[in-house]
């Protein structure tokens, strides 16, 4: 199985700053996923990340708030911009290859005061 | 809309018993997988097993095995002799589409009583 990397590992920001999370992978892989965890809740996807494509977002989620950089097949970062304190979660980054299931990063836990 | 529906919010179980978790999902396709995470309190996620569609025989790892009722889209998770290692949020996960975007139920919390 992939191992990934997150950084950071957590943080807290002030209200109407912006963060950019950052996701590496020990191997090449096609696709790169970013999920929200709000506290006490189940995941949920912001969008899909593909190597030298624009990101694919899911509803709800825009580009303006979360923009997504994949530069190469082992990396990939999520900002959260303008942030405010509902956005306080946990972000985690994951990854597929064909056959394979999906991997997860180890998190990053965010506060935003 | 697919949907996975974990209608348990929190389990316990006595160290070394057996515990099932339900998963319900809901699918117009045939081939497609399944798949059980785990998550401690370190909010790593965790695949803890996975299932295919299209094989009758349920998955097995270690203590963990499923039993997958295809007809009914119920997919539950079984840990044998449970250890405190065990105790962790679960969550049963279903790809929107092939491989892809994969849809989480609400989650069990699986408490375990030594």
């Amino acid at each position: 199985s992939a191992v990934i990397s997150q950084k950071p590992s957590r943080d807290i920001c002030q209200r109407g700053t912006s963060l950019t999370i950052q996701c590496q992978v020990d191997s090449q892989v096609t696709m790169m996923f970013w999920y929200r965890q709000q506290p006490g809740q189940s995941l949920t996807l912001i969008a899909t990340a593909n190597q030298g494509s624009e990101a694919t977002y899911e509803s709800g989620f825009v580009i303006d708030k979360f923009p997504i950089s994949r530069p190469n097949l082992t990396f990939s970062t999520l900002t959260v911009s303008n942030m405010s304190p509902e956005d306080s979660s946990i972000y985690l980054c994951s990854v597929e290859d064909p056959r394979e299931p999906q991997y997860f990063g180890p998190g990053t836990r965010l506060l935003v005061l | 809309a697919q949907t996975v529906t974990q209608s348990q919010p929190e389990m316990s179980v006595q160290e070394a018993e057996t515990v099932t978790l339900s998963c319900t999902y809901d699918t117009s396709e045939s081939d497609y997988y399944l798949f059980w995470y785990k998550q401690p309190p370190s909010r790593q996620m965790i695949l803890v097993i996975r299932q295919e569609a299209y094989k009758q025989q349920n998955a097995t790892e270690n203590r963990f095995s499923v039993n997958f009722q295809k007809a009914a889209k119920s997919f539950s998770l079984k840990i044998s002799d449970s250890q405190l290692g065990d105790a962790a949020m679960y969550f049963c996960a279903y790809p929107m589409e092939y491989g892809n975007k994969l849809v989480f139920g609400a989650g069990t919390i699986l408490r375990v009583k030594s």
